[in-house]
């Protein structure tokens, strides 16, 4: 079946430009995390939905970050008003459970944000 | 709050070697553990965890990984390296304050496998 994907692949934004960030995530999965990978580093949690609801928001770096999950399937991640500290690869990723410490993740292929 | 350090930014092996990619772990309650595998421009793909049930953990590829409380280890291998392993690695832990599912990654070991 289908994995999580995400789109675009690749984004370049100015310095100051608002992003959306798209994930959809695998078909029936309750739980979306979002992750934030700089070059060199392992990934950083942002934040946690479970269906519709952003049960953990932790993570966000600032204001400018606002994740949303209306209909508890497709996500977006938006950054306004972007700085070139942002340019990361931001990982998505599924699960089919409610959050349980041993559940497996299945991860998107990411979206790379390189701000100029 | 649990981490996980990965000793070795990078490691070299011949094919058909031994692969050893070490984590440690810190934890103040039991933890649970993974390694993900990842490939280049492609998203993190799990190789496998530790959930309790028992301290060898056979994953995919013929990797495997063994829990060792005493040493707050949990360092995968493989006994035979082949160059399609070459890749990045992380090791993680679950648990973290908040979301119990919440990842909390290593900086990554990345695997070259030369001939």
């Amino acid at each position: 079946g289908a994995g999580v994907s995400q789109s675009p692949r690749y984004k370049v934004a100015k310095r100051g430009q608002d992003v959306a960030l798209r994930c959809d995530p695998i078909s029936g999965h309750v739980s979306l995390f979002w992750y934030q990978q700089a070059l060199g580093q392992g990934p950083e949690f942002l934040t946690y939905f479970q269906n519709e609801a952003q049960l953990d928001k932790s993570g966000l770096p600032s204001d400018r970050f606002f994740a949303e999950r209306p209909e508890g399937s497709v996500s977006t991640l938006k950054i306004q008003r972007t700085q070139q500290e942002d340019s990361a690869v931001y990982l998505c990723a599924s699960s089919p459970t409610s959050g349980g410490f041993t559940d497996t993740q299945y991860f998107g292929p990411g979206t790379r944000l390189t701000v100029l | 709050a649990q981490s996980v350090t990965q000793l070795g930014s990078h490691v070299s092996v011949s094919e058909g070697a031994l692969v050893l990619l070490r984590c440690n772990y810190s934890s103040s309650v039991p933890p649970y553990l993974f390694w993900y595998v990842q490939y280049p421009n492609q998203g993190l793909q799990l190789l496998l965890k530790y959930t309790s049930a028992a301290t060898l953990v056979k994953g995919i590829n013929g990797f495997e990984a063994e829990f060792k409380k005493s040493e707050t280890s949990f360092h995968l291998t493989k006994p035979s390296a082949h160059m399609s392993d070459a890749a990045e690695y992380f090791c993680a832990v679950s648990g973290a304050t908040g979301t119990a599912s919440k990842l909390t990654f290593g900086t990554g070991t990345r695997l070259q496998v030369t001939l």
